[in-house]
């Protein structure tokens, strides 16, 4: 089993939509939690971190329940910009970042 | 330029070739790690390191060789190119303990044919 799921894509949308990413992780002791963001197979950047109280980005919004194991990351008003592939991404103590495989998005005019 | 480079961007070799993929930040962070990303597999860690001359494996190490001699530089070697090596490496580098602020290279796009 992957330590990191999520749901491959692609997720299709028009301007002005919302669109839900969800994740899965295995390893509960996992300990920080991360959104990143791939454009076209250039370098994974940043999007957001995600905390066990929700938080905050402008349009993105990331979620973190750890009973459940489970990371969301939200985008309101989709933009073309948006387009690209969201990477989920647990951390674990004495090791390195651990990345699912990614959702592609693509948002259309 | 403060920053994480990679180099080569492109690089073609052949099947039982040695190859080394450079790495260099110019931050001083402690920790660094190499990744290759294949369609169908994500990014996937091959060897981490949290000082100079401290190195550890991670998921998929078979077939690569890493030193770290000085903080700044982290090559990763292949001393036996195959074609399942054939991929897009990602060096990354941070200074936190909690997976906080990695940064990422440009890439390499290998080819081994």
């Amino acid at each position: 089993r992957k330590e990191v799921e999520q749901d491959p894509g692609p997720f299709n949308v028009p301007e002005g939509a919302t669109v839900a990413f969800n994740c899965t992780y295995s390893n509960s002791a996992s300990q920080s939690f991360f959104w990143y963001r791939q454009d076209c197979r250039k370098e994974p950047k940043l999007l957001m971190s995600v905390y066990s109280s929700g938080n905050e980005d402008g349009r993105f919004t990331a979620q973190l329940n750890r009973a459940s194991q489970y990371i969301s990351l939200l985008i309101r008003d989709s933009k073309l910009s948006d387009s690209a592939t969201y990477l989920c991404v647990v951390f674990q103590a004495g090791t390195a970042l651990i990345f699912g495989k990614g959702t592609t998005l693509s948002v259309s005019s | 330029d403060a920053g994480i480079t990679q180099s080569p961007r492109y690089k073609i070799t052949e099947t039982g070739r040695q190859v080394t993929l450079m790495c260099h930040q110019t931050w001083s962070h402690s920790y660094m790690f190499w990744y290759r990303q294949d369609l169908g597999h994500g990014l996937r860690l091959i060897y981490y390191s949290a000082a100079a001359d401290i190195t550890d494996k991670g998921e998929v190490p078979d077939g690569y060789v890493v030193s770290r001699s000085k903080t700044e530089n982290f090559p990763l070697t292949l001393e036996s190119a195959t074609r399942s090596q054939t991929s897009v490496y990602f060096c990354a580098s941070s200074e936190s303990r909690q997976g906080y602020g990695y940064t990422f290279g440009s890439g390499t796009r290998l080819t081994v044919v």
